[in-house]
C-alpha cells in the first residue's frame, strides 16, 4: 500500500511570509495528525482529526497556523505569518480506526527553514 | 500528564553485541507505549508497541521491548546490533482517553542517536 505523501519535502522562507504544507494519508485513514519536530527534540502533535473534525488542537498556535482536512481526505497545514522558532520538520501521520488503529503511520516530513 | 523520559541523548555499541536503549514513562491508567526509529532525512517508522498482555514485546528488525511495571520502564533491546541499527530511536505514550474516545496523540520522548561501530 502507499504509504503517507507529503510535499514539499523541503522549503525555506524568510520570516514573516506564509507557508503551507500537503499530506495525503494512506488511503481509507480517518484519523490525520500533524506534528513538529523541532532539532533535537521529539515530535510535538500540532492537530489531530478525525475524519473532516478536530479532536484535538490544544497544542496549535492558532494566531498562526491553521489546518484543515475539508473533504475528510488530504490536509494542508499553513503558517501565516512564519517566525524563526517555526524552523522545524513538520511530519504528517495517519492511521486507521480499526485493526492497527494503535499504529501511526509517518510521511517522510516537510523541513522547514525559516530565515 | 502522560509523558516519557529517554535519558541517555546517545548510545554507542560494537556490532554483534546486545543493545538497550532506555524508556521510563509517566501515565495515569494502564499505558499505551511504542517504539518508533528514525533515520535520515525519513519519517518515523513503527518498531513495535505494548497494549496489555506479555511483557516482553517483539517488533520489526528483530527489536523486542520489556514492559516493566513496578519501574515505569519499556526498555528497548537487540540480542545482537547491526551497523544498519544506527538511527535515532524514540519511545512514545499515547495520551488522552481511551481507544475510541478521546484524543490517542503520542507523546514522544527526546529521541537516543544509536550508533553502531563495526
Amino acid at each position: 500500500e502507499a504509504g503517507v505523501a507529503q510535499s514539499p519535502r523541503y522549503k525555506i522562507i524568510e520570516k514573516r511570509q506564509s507557508v503551507a504544507f500537503w499530506c495525503n494519508p494512506i488511503s481509507g485513514h480517518a484519523t490525520l495528525y500533524w506534528y513538529q519536530q523541532i532539532l533535537g527534540q521529539g515530535p510535538k502533535l500540532l492537530i489531530q482529526f478525525q475524519n473532516n473534525g478536530v479532536v484535538d488542537d490544544s497544542q496549535l498556535p492558532k494566531d498562526r497556523f491553521s489546518a484543515e482536512r475539508l473533504k475528510g481526505v488530504d490536509s494542508t497545514l499553513k503558517i501565516q505569518p512564519a517566525k524563526l522558532e517555526d524552523s522545524a520538520v513538520y511530519l504528517c501521520a495517519s492511521n486507521p480506526i480499526r485493526g492497527r488503529a494503535n499504529e501511526q503511520f509517518f510521511g517522510p516530513g516537510t523541513r522547514l527553514t525559516v530565515l | 500528564a502522560q509523558s516519557v523520559a529517554q535519558p541517555e541523548d546517545q548510545v554507542n555499541v560494537a556490532e554483534g553485541n546486545p543493545l538497550t536503549v532506555k524508556c521510563t514513562y509517566s501515565v495515569s491508567g494502564n499505558p499505551y507505549l511504542f517504539w518508533y526509529v528514525q533515520y535520515p532525512n525519513r519519517g518515523l517508522q513503527f518498531l513495535l508497541k505494548y497494549i496489555t498482555g506479555d511483557n516482553l514485546v517483539k517488533g520489526s528488525y528483530g527489536f523486542e521491548a520489556e514492559f516493566n511495571k513496578s519501574q515505569t520502564s519499556f526498555h528497548l533491546k537487540k540480542p545482537s546490533a547491526l551497523v544498519s541499527d544506527s538511527a535515532l530511536y524514540f519511545c512514545a505514550v499515547r495520551g488522552g482517553g481511551e481507544y475510541g474516545g478521546a484524543t490517542n496523540k503520542l507523546i514522544f520522548g527526546t529521541g537516543t542517536l544509536l550508533a553502531v561501530q563495526p
